[in-house]
C-alpha cells in the first residue's frame, strides 16, 4: 500500500487565505521530495521541491516544510486563489530513484470565493 | 520548448488486445518514466528508459513493456489488456535518470479498456 499519504482527501479554503496540505512519509530513507499539483484533464505540474538536507524550502507563494523526525511534509500556498484549485500530490524518492517517484493519494484543494 | 507530448490522447480499446502509447520528451531530456494514474491506486510508477535502457522498473506484471528510440521518444505498450487497465497513462521526462532530478509530464493517455 501507499507509504506516502495525505491526511485529507478535500480541503476547502476561502479566496486568500493561506492553505496548508500535510502529508506523511514512511520510508526514512527517502531522500527528495515533491509537491507536484494536477488540474483537471492535465498531468501533474511541478510545483516545489526539497531535499532532505533540507527542512524549509520557498517558492513563489509556497513554501514546503520537511520535518525528518515525523517524517511529514507540508505544502503553504500563501494568499490561495481560484487559480490554485486543483489536486495536490507529494511524492518521494525511495531508493535514490529505483523505485521513480511513490506518490500519495492527493488532496483536493477547493477555493471558495 | 515544447513540453511533454503524448499521443493519442484518448484511447478506447477492448479486452484482449494490445495497445502501444507514445510519448515525446522536452528537447534534450534523455530520461523518460511512465506512471498509471487510477482512482484507486493513485500514481503508480512502471518503469524508466534513459539512454534507450530501461534502469527502473516497477510492480508491473509482465503486459507492461516499454522501450525507448535514439532521439529519447518511448513507447508503452500494453498486451493482453484487461478491464483493470483501464487508466490514464501518463509520462514524465527529465534531464537525467533517476527520480531526484525534476520530472515533467505529459498530459497523459486516457485508455479505456471495455
Amino acid at each position: 500500500g501507499e507509504s506516502v499519504g495525505l491526511h485529507l482527501p478535500t480541503l476547502s479554503v476561502q479566496e486568500g487565505d493561506n492553505s496548508i496540505i500535510n502529508c506523511a512519509y514512511s520510508n526514512s530513507a527517502s531522500d527528495y521530495f515533491i509537491w507536484y499539483k494536477q488540474e483537471s484533464g492535465k498531468g501533474p505540474q511541478f510545483i516545489i521541491d526539497i531535499r532532505s538536507n533540507m527542512d524549509k524550502r520557498q517558492g513563489q507563494r509556497v513554501t514546503v516544510l520537511l520535518n525528518k523526525t515525523v517524517k511529514h511534509l507540508s505544502l503553504q500556498i500563501a494568499a490561495t486563489q481560484p487559480g490554485d484549485s486543483a489536486v495536490y500530490f507529494c511524492a518521494e524518492n525511495r531508493r535514490g530513484g529505483a523505485d521513480g517517484l511513490t506518490f500519495g493519494k492527493g488532496t483536493h484543494l477547493i477555493i471558495q470565493p | 520548448k515544447a513540453g511533454v507530448t503524448q499521443t493519442p490522447r484518448y484511447l478506447i480499446k477492448t479486452r484482449g488486445q494490445q495497445v502501444t502509447l507514445s510519448c515525446s520528451p522536452i528537447s534534450g531530456h534523455r530520461s523518460v518514466s511512465w506512471y498509471q494514474q487510477t482512482p484507486g491506486q493513485g500514481l503508480q510508477f512502471l518503469f524508466e528508459y534513459f539512454s534507450e535502457t530501461q534502469r527502473n522498473k516497477g510492480n508491473f506484471p509482465g503486459r507492461f513493456s516499454g522501450r525507448q528510440f535514439s532521439n529519447s521518444r518511448s513507447e508503452m505498450n500494453v498486451s493482453t489488456l484487461e478491464l483493470g487497465d483501464s487508466a490514464l497513462y501518463l509520462c514524465a521526462s527529465s534531464l537525467q535518470t533517476g527520480s531526484d532530478n525534476e520530472q515533467f509530464f505529459g498530459p497523459g493517455t486516457r485508455l479505456t479498456v471495455l
